[in-house]
């Protein structure tokens, strides 16, 4: 069936550092792709999608490529600031909207 | 414009008491969907509701848990006779149309900000 893998945590990154959560999936048909993040005491916002093979979303210097290849939807970032602490759920769509599990990043001054 | 709205926020039962939690949709949003979050775990599907219809519960257990939409009013889970393992983050989703997407046009869901029930 349909599902999402998603990278354990949690993530601890100095400012400014490089990010990479990684994401694979497994789907019969053509899904899309998300990524969800949650801050404290929140619910999850949508941070970008992809619908098809080699699109990239991207949002807030987040960037994330549908790589039909390697059945992946990667999320990264350049350079972390404190305030992208949260919890990162990556999501699939196909009849319905399944997620990973969460990867809890903590960015330190 | 109000975005999912989610009450209460917070909700303490014993065991075997009933545990109701609402949701009111965005305005303009016909569909609903609830997940729940159990501690250190992902989101997982309960129920995809329209107004007056379940669409899908195949993620609801079978015993104690029921969801609906009436044609007035939020959405409302319940769960009956509630123990221990109910302690969770219930979340409320909706959207303006069917939750069948793909490469068609990913359909974007709104979340809310979670009911935690927490269940002595």
């Amino acid at each position: 069936g349909d599902s999402v893998t998603q990278m354990e945590g949690p993530v601890t990154l100095s400012e400014e550092a490089f990010l990479t959560i990684n994401c694979t999936y497994t789907a019969t048909g053509y899904p899309s792709l998300f990524w969800y993040v949650q801050y404290p005491g929140e619910g999850l916002q949508l941070l970008l999608k992809a619908t098809k093979a080699d699109d990239k979303g991207s949002n807030k210097g987040f960037e994330a490529t549908y790589r039909k290849e390697t059945t992946s939807f990667h999320l990264e970032k350049g350079s972390v600031q404190v305030s992208d602490s949260a919890v990162y759920f990556c999501a699939l769509e196909a009849n319905n909207l399944f997620f990973g599990t969460g990867t809890r990043l903590t960015v330190i001054p | 414009n109000a975005g999912v709205m989610q009450n209460p926020r917070h909700l303490v039962r014993r065991r075997g008491q009933e545990a109701r939690l609402r949701c009111s949709p965005m305005k303009g949003h016909s569909h609903v969907y609830w997940y729940r979050q159990l501690p250190e775990e992902g989101l997982k599907f309960m129920v995809y509701l329209q107004k007056e219809n379940i669409i899908d519960e195949s993620g609801m257990p079978k015993e104690r848990f029921s969801a609906e939409f009436p044609k007035e009013g939020p959405s409302i889970l319940r769960i009956q006779q509630v123990v221990r393992g109910d302690s969770a983050a219930y979340f409320c989703a909706s959207s303006p149309k069917s939750g069948t997407g793909g490469a068609s046009g990913a359909n974007v869901l709104t979340f809310g900000a979670g009911s935690r029930l927490t269940v002595l």
